[in-house]
């Protein structure tokens, strides 16, 4: 167990609708980054946060947004969903905001249809 | 950006096999990590390895930074290392870059 919790685990919803996936870093770390996992494009860095602020981002739709909150834990919204969006997220944290070990959770797979 | 290679793309080993997984990057990295993916989907955290040799039980890294690769040993390997394993290699200070993968099967 990492201590980096996710929820939900499966997200099943339709094309066009909303949705939130949230995340709780381990304790003491300030840094929350997102990933996404699809098969066809591997798994890829979207957005970090740390301690409540935008620090780096990365191929992140204009679609899909995020925020820290003050108790730290995050949450990604993703909007006018489309079956290309389905895939594997994966909320990592870290104690920093520089190059340290990243620690994941255990994900929230998104099935779109 | 950076690209990250790895290989072989798919390895079928029998228990008790030994085995040696591959990362190649095309540029100068400060810090590499390799990661286990169990076919449950979760993600685990195997070694953070900017240079040098870490070993942990069966498992062991190399990273050889000025030459761009890392190299991850699995010895006497079990089922349960079956999975997938991923090399990410830090680009700027927060971007984890990551390789495709190498998909691992262990048969009893």
């Amino acid at each position: 167990d990492s201590g980096v919790t996710q929820t939900p685990k499966h997200l099943i919803t339709a094309t066009g609708q909303r949705v939130t996936l949230r995340c709780s870093p381990r304790s003491g770390d300030l840094s929350v980054y997102w990933y996404q996992q699809s098969l066809d494009q591997g798994l890829q860095f979207l957005i970090q946060y740390y301690n409540g602020e935008e620090r780096a981002k990365g191929n992140i739709l204009e679609r899909f947004s995020a925020q820290q909150f003050p108790d730290l834990h995050s949450e990604l919204n993703l909007s006018s969903l489309e079956l290309g969006d389905s895939a594997l997220y994966f909320c990592a944290s870290s104690l920093g905001q520089a190059q340290e070990t990243q620690y994941f959770g255990p994900g929230t797979r998104l099935l779109v249809l | 950006g950076i690209q990250v290679e790895q290989s072989p793309p798919d390895l079928i080993l029998q228990e008790g096999a030994n085995s040696t997984l591959r990362c190649n990057f095309s540029d100068s990295v400060n810090n590499l990590q390799w990661f286990h993916q169990n076919p449950w989907g979760q993600l685990i955290n195997l070694f953070y390895i900017p240079s040098g040799t870490k070993q942990n039980g069966r498992l062991s890294a190399t990273t050889v930074a000025t030459e761009r690769y890392s190299l991850l040993y699995i010895s006497s390997s079990q089922t349960t290392d079956s999975g997938v394993y991923f090399c990410a290699v830090f680009q700027g200070n927060y971007q984890l870059i990551w390789g495709a993968g190498t998909k691992l099967i262990i048969k009893p």
